[in-house]
């Protein structure tokens, strides 16, 4: 089955600088990449995905990469701010199956 | 719409309780899960449905069990509660056909004393 890597576990950055977050997976024929971010006592929210059938996203200040070749993944977040700080998961799934990384915790400081 | 619903919020048992986790959604979605989060484990996938009567495991079904009698609902079973069951648990639901973005229920945090 399915099986999705992440890090770091924890990533500290200044307020302005870029965070920058890595999953592997290793079913080749998984097709969609979510990236959720979660505050505490609360549910995860999806924040951006992509397809297999693109290589670049963006939305704003965060832009999500895949490189299916090597089965890879990341999500950029650009100049950011203290309420960027939360947990953030990546997910690999064929659509109906969504396996989830275990997680990275960002602190952004002032 | 209010979207997936979980009750109770909080619920704490004994060792060797059954309970059942309710899960409901009004999305009309076809696809539906149940997660477990434990600290630094991230979300793991229990069991999930592609439709009214049908279920798959996960990556941690052991000790669990679900049915699907109808689209909205997709309760969770706890058969005999074991301390390794403490943990927050979610709900989530998705659209067959896209988009796939999948709604979390407001989770249940469940303690096994």
């Amino acid at each position: 089955g399915e099986n999705v890597e992440q890090h770091p576990s924890t990533l500290s950055v200044q307020e302005g600088d870029s965070a920058v977050i890595k999953c592997t997976y290793s079913d080749s024929a998984s097709n969609y990449f979510p990236w959720y971010k979660q505050e505490l006592g609360k549910r995860p929210q999806l924040i951006i995905d992509i397809r297999s059938n693109v290589g670049e996203k963006k939305d704003q200040r965060i832009a999500v990469t895949l490189n299916k070749t090597a089965k890879h993944f990341s999500l950029h977040i650009t100049e950011t701010q203290p309420e960027d700080s939360a947990v953030y998961f990546c997910a690999a799934s064929r659509t109906d199956k969504l396996i989830f990384g275990t997680g990275t915790r960002l602190q952004v400081f002032p | 719409n209010a979207g997936v619903t979980q009750t109770p919020k909080f619920q704490v048992l004994k060792t060797g309780q059954s309970m059942t986790l309710q899960c409901a959604q009004d999305m009309n979605h076809e696809y539906m899960s149940w997660y477990r989060q434990d600290p630094g484990m991230g979300l793991r996938l229990i069991h999930y449905s592609v439709g009214a009567g049908i279920t798959d495991q996960g990556e941690v079904p052991n000790g669990y069990n679900v049915s699907r009698s109808t689209t909205e609902d997709f309760p969770l079973r706890l058969l005999s509660a074991a301390p390794s069951q403490t943990s927050v648990y979610f709900c989530a639901s998705l659209q067959a056909g896209g988009p796939y973005e999948q709604y979390f229920g407001p989770g249940t945090r469940l303690t096994v004393t």
